[in-house]
C-alpha cells in the first residue's frame, strides 16, 4: 500500500493548456508539500500545507496553486503551462511534532511534467 | 540563497571503497539534518539522519559524522557497491518548523 501516491507519473502537454496533479498520503501526517525537482536534480520547496492550511508559499509563478481538499490530499493546478514549467514534481508529507520538531519527510514517486 | 551547499556534485567509486559526500550549512538554527537517496524514477526517501547533540551516527554501512562547531556533516558509505549508485541529498531543518532544505545532490556511481 502505497503511503504518497501522485497521479499521473507522466504528464505531456502544450504551452498554455491547465493541468493537475494529485496527491494523497495514507500515514495520517498533518503536513503535505510539493517540490520541484528541475533537469539539474535540484529540489525546490513550492508550498506547505499543514491540516489543510497553507503554511509555506514560496516565490512560485501564481499560475501554480495549490488545493487541499483534507490533511490526507494536496493537490497542484497549473495555468497557462510555460516550457520552463517541465520539470518532475515531488508530493511530500511528515509529521509535525509538539515544539514544531518533526520526522523525515516521505516522498511520492513524482510527476514528470513536459510542456512541449 | 543555499542554505546548505553540497559536494562533491558527482562521485566514482569502486566497489568496495568509501563514498564520502559533504555538506555545510549557515544557519545556527538547524535542528535536524537528515540524508536522502534517490533512484531514478523514484521519489528522495530517508536514509539516515542526525541531530546536533551527536557527532556521529551509524546505521549499517552508512554513518554521518557531524562537526557542530564548523557547521558542516557528511555521508560516509562504507563497502560501496553497485546498488548505491544514486543520487544523495543532505538537508537541514530548522526548529521554527518543519520546512527541509535541500542541498544540490550528488549522483554517486560505483563501478563493479
Amino acid at each position: 500500500d502505497t503511503a504518497v501516491s501522485q497521479t499521473p507519473k507522466y504528464l505531456v502537454t502544450q504551452m498554455g493548456n491547465d493541468k493537475s496533479i494529485k496527491c494523497e498520503q495514507n500515514l495520517g501526517h498533518d503536513t503535505m508539500y510539493w517540490y520541484k525537482q528541475d533537469s539539474k536534480k535540484f529540489l525546490k520547496i513550492m508550498f506547505s500545507y499543514n491540516n489543510k492550511e497553507l503554511i509555506i508559499n514560496e516565490t512560485v509563478p501564481n499560475r501554480f496553486s495549490p488545493k487541499s481538499p483534507d490533511k490526507a490530499h494536496l493537490n497542484l493546478h497549473i495555468n497557462s503551462l510555460e516550457l520552463g514549467d517541465s520539470a518532475v514534481y515531488f508530493c511530500a508529507s511528515s509529521q509535525r511534532l509538539v515544539g514544531g520538531a518533526g520526522d523525515g519527510y516521505t516522498f511520492g514517486s513524482g510527476t514528470r511534467l513536459t510542456v512541449v | 540563497q543555499q542554505q546548505v551547499k553540497q559536494s562533491p556534485q558527482s562521485l566514482i567509486v569502486q566497489k568496495g571503497g568509501i563514498s564520502i559526500i559533504n555538506c555545510a550549512y549557515e544557519n545556527t538554527a538547524f535542528d535536524y539534518f537528515p540524508w536522502y537517496q534517490q533512484f531514478p524514477g523514484k521519489g528522495p526517501a530517508l536514509l539516515i539522519a542526525i541531530r546536533p547533540d551527536v557527532s556521529e551516527k551509524k546505521e549499517g554501512r552508512f554513518t554521518i559524522s557531524f562537526n557542530k562547531s564548523a557547521k558542516q556533516f557528511s555521508l560516509h558509505i562504507m563497502d560501496s557497491q553497485p546498488g548505491d549508485s544514486a543520487t544523495y541529498f543532505c538537508a537541514a531543518r530548522g526548529t521554527s518548523g518543519s520546512r527541509l532544505t535541500f542541498g544540490e545532490g550528488t549522483q554517486l556511481t560505483v563501478n563493479p
